[in-house]
């Protein structure tokens, strides 16, 4: 799996967008990103994930720049719950066989101030 | 859907003793993964299987370390002898083996071993 490079630490003030970034300058080109954050004591949980094209659902929005090498993880309205470590992954799709373990690195420490 | 199952949550034994960990996947997850998170290594892959079957079991530190996946919705993973070093907190994680679906973690086990 190709290696990600995400800032250690980053603030946000509460009701304002979140915006971590990731590098992964070396994804190839059927792996996908893949955005988890853990709360603290919690397990991590799935927040979202893409090829090429930006996609958004209902927790955040994620944009990946044309050449796939950066992408950026859009939290629109961050509350002092978001306040976690948001890890960037990149893999390739599940596909039926065996090569779809995720890796962690050591992520983003995201704190919402008050 | 009551999310991955994890027993017990809070597990404290002495040195040397046999300590089993349990996880109940989501129904309908074919592929199951053991975690390992402590401060200094973060979240590690310890193993996973694939339609109860073992792919990778890799991340394995020793052979003290072993799972087993009897069933679709059951696995251990069993520490003997445990040791101080294997404290840590240890999660469960189930997904569909296709397709671009997320892992599910459940809520880990933390293993105090003094």
């Amino acid at each position: 799996d190709a290696k990600t490079t995400q800032p250690p630490s980053m603030d946000c003030a509460e009701g304002r967008a979140a915006n971590l970034p990731c590098n992964h300058s070396t994804i190839s080109g059927n792996e996908y990103v893949y955005w988890y954050r853990q709360i603290h004591s919690q397990g991590p949980q799935y927040i979202i994930h893409g090829l090429k094209n930006n996609e958004t659902n209902e927790m955040a929005s994620l944009i990946i720049t044309e050449d796939r090498k950066s992408s950026t993880l859009i939290l629109p309205h961050a509350t002092l719950r978001d306040t976690a470590v948001y890890y960037c992954i990149v893999r390739v799709e599940n596909s039926g066989g065996s090569n779809y373990k995720l890796t962690f690195g050591k992520g983003t420490l995201l704190t919402v101030n008050p | 859907d009551a999310g991955v199952i994890q027993s017990p949550r809070h597990e404290v034994t002495e040195m040397g003793q046999e300590v089993t960990l349990r996880c109940k996947p989501i129904s309908g997850h074919n592929s199951l993964f053991w975690y390992r998170q402590t401060m200094m290594r973060g979240l590690e892959l310890l193993i996973y299987f694939n339609n109860n079957v073992p792919i990778d079991d890799s991340g394995m530190p020793e052979d003290r370390f072993s799972a087993k996946m009897p069933n679709a919705s059951f696995s251990t993973l069993k520490i003997q002898p445990s040791e101080p070093r294997d404290s840590a907190v240890y999660f469960c994680a189930s997904t569909r083996s296709w397709g671009g679906y997320g892992y599910t973690f459940g809520s880990g086990t933390r293993l105090t071993v003094v």
